[in-house]
């Protein structure tokens, strides 16, 4: 198994363009997130979904969309990127089954610089 | 509202040594889950252990146990005998109860640096 994979691994983008990164999962995972990184502040959730053709709203989900259509695949888009969206991006999943540990398991990361 | 505070921006320790790193939450479900995970510098992030709110015993894993005092909403990470390879970002995580959607809240994170 691939497990959790992203593109690109680095993006530099300008200010006011768009963007789609990637996140795909092989393991049949129900649960998807996406998470942001920045200095100081630990990770905080932009949107997740339970499944196909469900998704909701995390922490800080404004200037982000998405959208999930596979089971495999939860692409996260910037509709016009700008600097303060400058973070490492990190898409996770795991099983949502009600019992047990159902850690989330992290893709490697896509550091996106907006200047 | 579920909110997780790790109070130790960064930590020194000597290697062979145990390393205690505080995580405190608060949450008002009756039911969840608490995650210690390892970002090395590499970047990736790596599940170390897991302790559900009802679960009897402090969850171990090899060298990693965890220190659960669930009157006191604390979860502190006990790391012993540590390795040069231990030096990382170590963040505690919170789940929810099993309706809440799955969603992990973080804390800010703690670097430990092993010294030789």
């Amino acid at each position: 198994n691939a497990g959790v994979t992203q593109t690109p691994k680095f993006q530099v983008l300008k200010t006011g363009q768009s963007m789609t990164l990637q996140c795909a999962q092989d393991m049949n995972h129900e649960y998807m997130s996406w998470y942001r990184q920045d200095p100081g502040m630990g990770l905080r959730l932009i949107h997740y979904s339970v499944g196909a053709g469900i998704t909701d709203q995390g922490e800080v989900p404004n200037g982000y969309n998405v959208s999930r259509s596979t089971t495999e695949d939860f692409p996260l888009r910037l509709l016009s990127a700008a600097p303060s969206q400058t973070s490492v991006y990190f898409c996770a999943s795991s099983y949502s089954t009600g019992t047990g540990t159902n850690e989330q398991y992290f893709g490697p990361g896509t550091r996106l610089t907006v200047t | 509202a579920q909110k997780i505070t790790q109070t130790q921006p960064g930590m020194f320790v000597q290697e062979k040594e145990a390393v205690t790193l505080d995580c405190t939450y608060d949450t008002s479900d009756p039911s969840y889950g608490l995650f210690w995970y390892k970002q090395p510098s590499s970047g990736e992030m790596i599940f170390l252990i897991y302790q559900g709110s009802y679960d009897q015993q402090n969850a171990t894993e090899g060298r990693y146990s965890l220190n659960f005092q669930k009157a006191r909403k604390s979860a502190n990470l006990v790391i012993s005998a540590s390795q040069l390879g231990d030096s990382a970002m170590y963040f505690c995580a919170m789940r929810g109860s099993f309706s809440n959607d799955y969603k992990l809240s973080f804390g800010a994170g703690t670097t430990v640096t092993v010294r030789a």
